[in-house]
C-alpha cells in the first residue's frame, strides 16, 4: 500500500506569514493528491484536488504543486481562519491513504 | 444538494457488535465509491476502506482488514460500516466520504462518534 509522509507535524506561524507544508508518497501517484483542512469537531474540508486544482470557494491564498511523489501546499499569507490541521491524501490505486497531518498554530 | 448524513453516536461494550450508517442524497449513489475514515481522539485521519456501490466490491486498508465490514444498500442509498466484536481501541469518530475518482473526497458526512467502554 502507498504510504504518505507529511511534514512538519506542527507549524507555528503568524498572521501574514507564508506557510509551506510538504507531502511525500512512497511511490508515484501521478497527480492524484488532495489537501484537506480540518477544524476541531468538524469533518475535513477539501481544499485542493489533483495536486493543484483549487476547489470552488477556497481562497486563492491556498495553492498546491507537485507530481509523482513530492507535493506541497502553500498558504501565501496566513489568515486567522487558516489556523487548523491540514492533511494530504493520495487517492490513486483504489485506496485513500492520508498523511499524518500538520497542525498550524498561532505563533 | 449533495448530503451524507450519518447515524448518531453510539456507546457500546467490548465484544458487542455495531453497524453505523451513512445515507446519501443529491447525487446518483451508484456513480461514486464510498469510503470510511477513522479519527481516534486527538489523532489524524486514517483511511479504512471503500466500496463501489455498483458491484459491492470492497477494498480494505491492511490495518482494518478482517476487523470491519463495509457494505452498501442501493435501494436506500446507504452505506454501512460494521464490527462484529468491538474493542476499546475502536473508540473514535468515524466519517463517511464520497470518493470522487477525479477530485478526491469532495463530500463528507458529519461523523459518528463510537465509544467502546466496559
Amino acid at each position: 500500500d502507498i504510504q504518505m509522509t507529511q511534514s512538519p507535524s506542527t507549524l507555528s506561524a503568524s498572521v501574514g506569514d507564508r506557510v509551506i507544508i510538504t507531502c511525500r508518497a512512497s511511490q508515484s501517484i501521478s497527480s492524484w493528491l488532495a489537501w484537506y483542512q480540518q477544524k476541531p469537531g468538524k469533518a475535513p474540508k477539501l481544499l485542493i484536488s489533483k495536486a493543484f486544482i483549487l476547489e470552488s470557494g477556497v481562497p486563492s491564498r491556498f495553492s498546491g504543486s507537485g507530481s509523482g511523489t513530492d507535493f506541497t501546499l502553500t498558504i501565501s499569507s496566513l489568515q486567522p481562519d487558516d489556523f487548523a490541521t491540514y492533511y494530504c491524501q493520495q487517492y490513486d490505486a483504489y485506496s485513500g491513504t492520508f498523511g499524518q497531518g500538520t497542525k498550524v498554530e498561532i505563533k | 444538494e449533495v448530503q451524507l448524513v450519518q447515524s448518531g453516536a453510539e456507546v457500546k461494550k467490548p465484544g458487542e457488535s455495531l453497524r453505523i450508517s451513512c445515507k446519501v442524497s443529491g447525487y446518483n449513489f451508484a456513480n461514486y465509491w464510498i469510503s470510511w475514515v477513522r479519527q481516534m481522539p486527538g489523532k489524524g485521519l486514517e483511511w479504512m476502506g471503500l466500496m463501489d456501490p455498483t458491484d459491492s466490491n470492497a477494498k480494505y486498508s491492511p490495518s482494518f482488514q478482517g476487523h470491519i465490514t463495509i457494505s452498501t444498500a442501493k435501494s436506500s442509498n446507504t452505506a454501512y460500516l460494521q464490527w462484529s466484536s468491538l474493542e476499546a481501541s475502536d473508540t473514535a469518530m468515524y466519517f463517511c466520504a464520497r470518493h470522487n475518482l477525479i477530485s478526491g473526497y469532495d463530500y463528507w458526512g458529519q461523523g459518528t462518534l463510537v465509544t467502546v467502554s466496559s
